[in-house]
């Protein structure tokens, strides 16, 4: 059973359309994150939510939405793709307050802008 | 700010040669440490880490680390490399107490001569 899976795996869409990427654990975990990947395997954290609250929103253009139905679910909606959103972008969870705090990544889903 | 810094872009070792991946961080308390690796096409899998205790930590695929605070640096190390060890090696760092801001270095890409 997969513990943390994104769906779709690959995603190839037209600049200024509008995409989404969903992203599920069954892990039990209250903790979910999503991870931008470039083209030169940098990775960087866009956003994490704690029980279906927004806990870390770093400089992400606002064209990025994430939500979260539930605590097993953080989706990515994406508006107005632009070239240099073409990335992989991973999902991860995580257990807050166990004190082996580590993430469990899924994965990813590469986007490709043309 | 944090930062990690991992100075080999690429490395290339034979089979069953020792291998040791470095990784040097920047942060003002005790930080977490991480290593993860990714093989083509896959999500990141948490190879070892570090929190506190014994400073030689062991991980999954016979790879260890060793943190060493005066030197700001958590090296990777196994003494004998397979063939399936070739994948990118991510070092990372987070922020104690925190939600897993995990911060990476640009990774180490591992190439495994027969």
């Amino acid at each position: 059973d997969t513990a943390v899976s994104q769906t779709p795996k690959y995603l190839v869409t037209q600049m200024g359309n509008d995409k989404s990427i969903k992203c599920e654990q069954n892990l039990g975990h209250d903790t979910m994150y999503w991870y931008k990947q470039d083209s030169k395997k940098f990775l960087k954290i866009m956003f994490s939510y704690n029980n279906k609250e927004l806990i870390i929103n770093e400089t992400v253009p606002n064209r990025f939405s994430p939500k979260s139905p539930d605590k097993a679910h953080l989706n990515l909606h994406i508006n107005s793709l632009e070239l240099g959103d073409s990335a992989v972008y991973f999902c991860a969870s995580s257990q807050f307050g166990t004190g082996d705090e580590k993430l469990f990544f899924g994965s990813g889903t590469q986007l490709s802008v043309l | 700010a944090q930062s990690v810094t991992q100075p080999d872009i690429h490395i290339t070792v034979s089979e069953g040669a020792s291998l040791e991946l470095r990784c040097n961080y920047s942060y003002g308390a005790t930080p977490y440490l991480f290593w993860y690796v990714q093989s083509p096409g896959q999500g990141l899998q948490l190879l070892l880490k570090y929190f506190s205790g014994d400073t030689l930590v062991q991980g999954i695929k016979g790879f260890e680390a060793e943190f060493k605070r005066s030197q700001s640096s958590f090296n990777l190390r196994k003494p004998s490399v397979h063939w399936s060890d070739a994948a990118e090696y991510f070092c990372a760092v987070g922020e104690t107490g925190g939600y897993n801001k995990l911060i990476f270095g640009a990774g180490t890409r591992l190439a495994v001569h027969p």
